[in-house]
């Protein structure tokens, strides 16, 4: 079965930083772009970012709301995808999803930023 | 960055009934690979997204077939022909052509 499963959210200071894992099942990983998708309370959704297959380059893209602040990386070894989140903001807290497009979603995992 | 827009907001339907939404995009979703990335998910409370309808008129595996989706370019419209109580939830638009990707604000669906 084809499943995601995000880990390592949390309650974390503004200014501090935050690994979420994106563990992955029942498919060849490293065929496939991975991206993360965000929802704040009560919010809609936002797209975060996404990383390539290896095949395309691994490169990566971000929203203009976490660039320079986020990192996505991917261990295809391992199976799973990274979201390095660096100098959190408040309004970084959300539920954040691990997603392959355009069908496969994890079941979240909650980041809470604050003092 | 591709804006999305969705109406209505809200909407409260009688089981049984049918309803509809609406999505539109800033700019055209088709491709040049003659494809059109625009997508429909659900949203159940408490639930992760679940993709209803791909490429405009797709449905994905085990959806039922009470849902279509229809359009083009830049305007697309998702049919429930009569609804379920099940159907509850929040229903987003997505364009998946361009990054950044981008969501719509999404229709809530509850039951009257």
């Amino acid at each position: 079965e084809v499943q995601l499963v995000e880990s390592g959210g949390g309650l974390v200071q503004p200014g501090r930083s935050l690994r979420l894992s994106c563990t992955t099942y029942g498919f060849t990983f490293g065929d496939y772009a991975m991206s993360w998708v965000r929802q704040a309370p009560g919010k809609g959704l936002e797209w975060v970012g996404f990383i390539r297959s290896k095949a395309y380059g691994g490169t990566t893209e971000y929203a203009a709301s976490v660039k320079g602040r986020f990192t996505i990386s991917r261990d295809d070894s391992k199976s799973i995808a990274y979201l390095q989140m660096n100098s959190l903001k408040t309004e970084d807290t959300a539920l954040y999803y691990c997603n392959r497009e355009p069908a496969i979603w994890g079941q979240g995992t909650m980041v809470t930023v604050s003092s | 960055e591709i804006v999305m827009t969705q109406t209505p907001l809200s909407l409260s339907v009688t089981p049984g009934q049918p309803a509809s939404m609406s999505c539109k995009s800033s700019q055209s979703l088709l491709h040049s690979d003659g494809k059109t990335y625009f997508y429909w998910y659900l949203q159940k409370p408490g639930q992760s997204p679940q993709l209803l309808i791909y490429e405009v008129s797709r449905r994905f595996s085990g959806v039922p077939d009470r849902f279509s989706g229809s359009g083009s370019g830049t305007d697309f419209t998702l049919k429930i022909s009569r609804v379920e109580a099940e159907d509850v939830g929040i229903y987003y638009c997505m364009q998946g052509i361009n990054l950044p990707r981008t969501f719509g604000p999404g229709t809530k669906v509850d039951i009257k």
